[in-house]
């Protein structure tokens, strides 16, 4: 079955540690996101990925670090400069081409807690 | 800049209709999606307007006017499960670019009571 893989569901890190949260995708999707949300709030857009090799910061990528090397995967690396890492994570793939835009498929995210 | 909003929160009664809506200032419009999240889970598509006017899927319709940006949700028949936070997102093009990107409204929290 197609679809979107996160993992872990659940991650707790040390305060100063840098920490990687793996998205892979077998959708033959083209573009790639990585949100942040947290309690009550809506999804926020970290960063982002159009093509294998390439991605662009979305509104918060301050603390944050990703690679695109192959069309499946998009890691994250949450990195000791995020003052405040604690957080529930979306991935997510679509293709974003014109004129045909499809929906965002998302992976079931990882809720990562600093301790 | 993008900017998208909807009220934080609602409540309805069970097999009532609620309307969520959304407005939303972009470039490069190409797409308007409702999402439905609850608590703890991912998001799930709901409804994808491009072109205005409505569209009708079940209990579920979204409606589009480009002109005015402004969108809404409409769900009737309510039902407990349909507590959820509805999320309203659009896809944008930047100046020349031909690949959208996804941007998100901080999300509608709809509680339906009995």
């Amino acid at each position: 079955d197609g679809g979107i893989t996160q993992s872990p569901k659940y991650l707790f890190r040390k305060e100063g540690q840098n920490v990687t949260l793996s998205c892979e995708q077998n959708l033959n999707h083209d573009a790639m996101y990585w949100y942040r949300q947290d309690p009550g709030q809506g999804l926020r857009l970290i960063y982002y990925s159009q093509i294998v090799n390439d991605f662009q910061k979305g509104d918060i990528a301050e603390g944050y670090s990703v690679s695109r090397e192959k069309k499946e995967s998009f890691p994250l690396t949450v990195t000791s400069a995020q003052k405040n890492p604690t957080a529930f994570y979306l991935c997510a793939s679509s293709i974003p081409y014109r004129p045909m835009n499809t929906e965002a498929f998302f992976g079931q995210g990882t809720r990562l807690t600093v301790v | 800049g993008q900017n998208i909003d909807q009220p934080t929160e609602m409540t309805a009664t069970e097999g009532a209709i609620v309307q969520i809506n959304c407005t939303y200032q972009t470039s490069g419009f190409n797409g308007l999606f409702w999402y439905q999240q609850h608590a703890g889970e991912a998001p799930t598509f709901l409804s994808y307007n491009v072109l205005d006017g409505l569209e009708e899927k079940g209990r579920f319709s979204s409606f589009l006017s480009r002109s005015k940006g402004y969108s809404y949700l409409l769900l009737k028949e309510l039902q407990m499960k349909d507590s959820a936070s509805y999320l309203c997102a659009v896809s944008a093009f930047e100046d020349g670019g031909s690949q959208g990107n996804l941007i998100f409204g901080k999300g509608t929290k709809l509680s339906v009571k009995p």
